[in-house]
């Protein structure tokens, strides 16, 4: 079936250190979103990429969806305590009306 | 409402006993969800409705969770007979609509704990 994978699971970053996060997908999504869970929290909706190769950056995070709308990327810059939590990406499943979710990459930020 | 609403946010019971989680969506948000999340894991996906269509429960564990969205709006989860293994954050999430389309917004939750 169609899954959704990323990684690293866990990424330990430095403050000020960059770092990014991959998810990839066994079939082609029509967009791909993103969701940040802080610690104790819930997941918070971040963007949806739909285009082909988009780009969209959110102040110090920049999300790529791939060429073939089959992958995406977080790149985080100048990484903040406040960076700290597990994000989630998620795509829809083909004919579901619901969201395939990634099981996460846990960001921990050392000061 | 501004935001998605759950009720209880903590629920101890024992084992055995039955259960009611509450859900109130986003005012027109057509599609709702339930997530379960146990501790440092990822998002388990339990039942879903689209308006007036029959629900995807096919994420529902065992037959003793049900659910039901009464008048395109509030959801109940009901767990019957808790188990241990029922442990976990329960998460409800609403959107403007299917096919996975739009962003979810996710109520806080309800961390049940069964003893």
């Amino acid at each position: 079936g169609q899954q959704v994978m990323q990684i690293p699971q866990y990424q330990h970053v430095q403050e000020g250190e960059d770092f990014t996060t991959y998810c990839n997908s066994s079939t082609t999504l029509s967009n791909i979103q993103w969701y940040k869970q802080r610690p104790g929290g819930h997941p918070v909706f971040l963007i949806q990429l739909v285009k082909s190769g988009e780009v969209k950056k959110q102040k110090r995070l920049t999300f790529q969806f791939g060429e073939a709308k089959k992958n995406s990327s977080l790149h985080i810059t100048a990484t903040q305590t406040t960076d700290v939590g597990t994000y989630f990406c998620a795509g829809p499943l083909r004919g579901w009306g619901k969201l395939q979710f990634g099981a996460g990459t846990q960001v921990v930020v050392t000061p | 409402g501004a935001g998605v609403s759950q009720s209880p946010s903590n629920k101890v019971t024992e084992k055995g006993k039955d259960v009611e989680l509450r859900c109130d969506p986003i005012s027109g948000h057509t599609a709702l969800y339930w997530y379960r999340q146990s501790l440092g894991q990822g998002l388990e996906f339990l039942i879903y409705f689209q308006g007036n269509s029959a629900p995807d429960k096919s994420g529902l564990p065992s037959d003793r969770f049900s659910a039901e969205r009464t008048g395109g709006s509030v959801s109940t989860l009901t767990i019957q007979r808790t188990q241990q293994e029922d442990s976990a954050v329960y998460l409800c999430a609403s959107s403007l609509g299917r096919q996975g389309n739009y962003g979810y917004t996710f109520g806080s939750g309800t961390r049940l704990t069964v003893v």
